[in-house]
């Protein structure tokens, strides 16, 4: 089955420093990419849209200058958190989209495993 | 905008009894319908996916059922074990985007 890798699975890190979260669709191409959030004990929420070779779309309230997203290639995207604070800790999740299935009719997401960020 | 809701919020059974989790939503124009499982601390782990066009997928003791118009799923849960205790996630997609319910925590009493 189709593999979305994610790294690191979990940073400490002290505040004021930014840190880069890389997601990567190991067996096939992933033309946009999703980054999550889940604060604790509750669900997932959509951060961005990442479009490989265009700007990421981002959902509202959502800092566009804190939380750098760059998809420079059809199996990488990147979210960077510039600065981060203790109320950045959180669980970050990617998915990607297989662009071989769209054409199918299939709107399948892959999920990364997750990063846990602690911030200190 | 997709709302998607879960209940109940917290299940306890003993081991061996079936259970059926619930989720709804409120847009019925999805593509599909994804049940997750998440382990404390962990990441999701991908359990069944029905296409807009299905209406129920299996894997081993696991059921997830798929009714649109109604904009409910069910996943159900046969002979449950301790191994099952973790959180159920299910996450509608439509229009690119996925959204998730709060999710279910199945506690399985040995």
């Amino acid at each position: 089955g189709a593999v979305v890798s994610q790294h690191p699975s979990r940073v400490i890190c002290k505040s004021g420093t930014s840190v880069k979260i890389e997601c990567r669709s190991l067996d096939f191409q992933a033309t946009t990419m999703f980054w999550y959030r889940q604060f604790p004990k509750k669900s997932l929420m959509l951060m961005a849209t990442s479009n490989e070779g265009s700007k990421a779309t981002y959902e509202q309230g959502v800092e566009k200058d804190k939380f750098l997203i760059n998809h420079a290639s059809l199996t990488l995207s990147t979210l960077t958190v510039t600065s981060a604070h203790p109320e950045d800790s959180s669980f970050y999740i990617c998915s990607a989209r297989d662009s071989s299935k769209l054409a199918g009719g299939q709107n399948i997401q892959y999920f990364g495993a997750g990063t846990r960020l602690s911030v200190l | 905008k997709q709302e998607v809701t879960q209940i109940p919020a917290a299940l306890s059974v003993p081991e061996g009894e079936n259970l059926v989790l619930n989720c709804s939503f409120t847009d019925s124009a999805i593509y599909n319908l994804q049940w997750f499982r998440q382990d404390p601390g962990k990441g999701l782990t991908s359990l069944l996916l029905i296409q807009s066009s299905q209406r129920e997928q299996t894997s081993g003791r696991l059921n997830a059922s798929l009714d649109k118009s109604s904009g409910r799923s069910t996943l159900y849960i046969a002979a449950s074990q301790p191994g099952d205790s973790a959180t159920y996630l299910c996450a509608v997609s439509n229009a690119g985007k996925s959204t998730f319910g709060d999710g279910t925590t199945l506690t399985v009493k040995p």
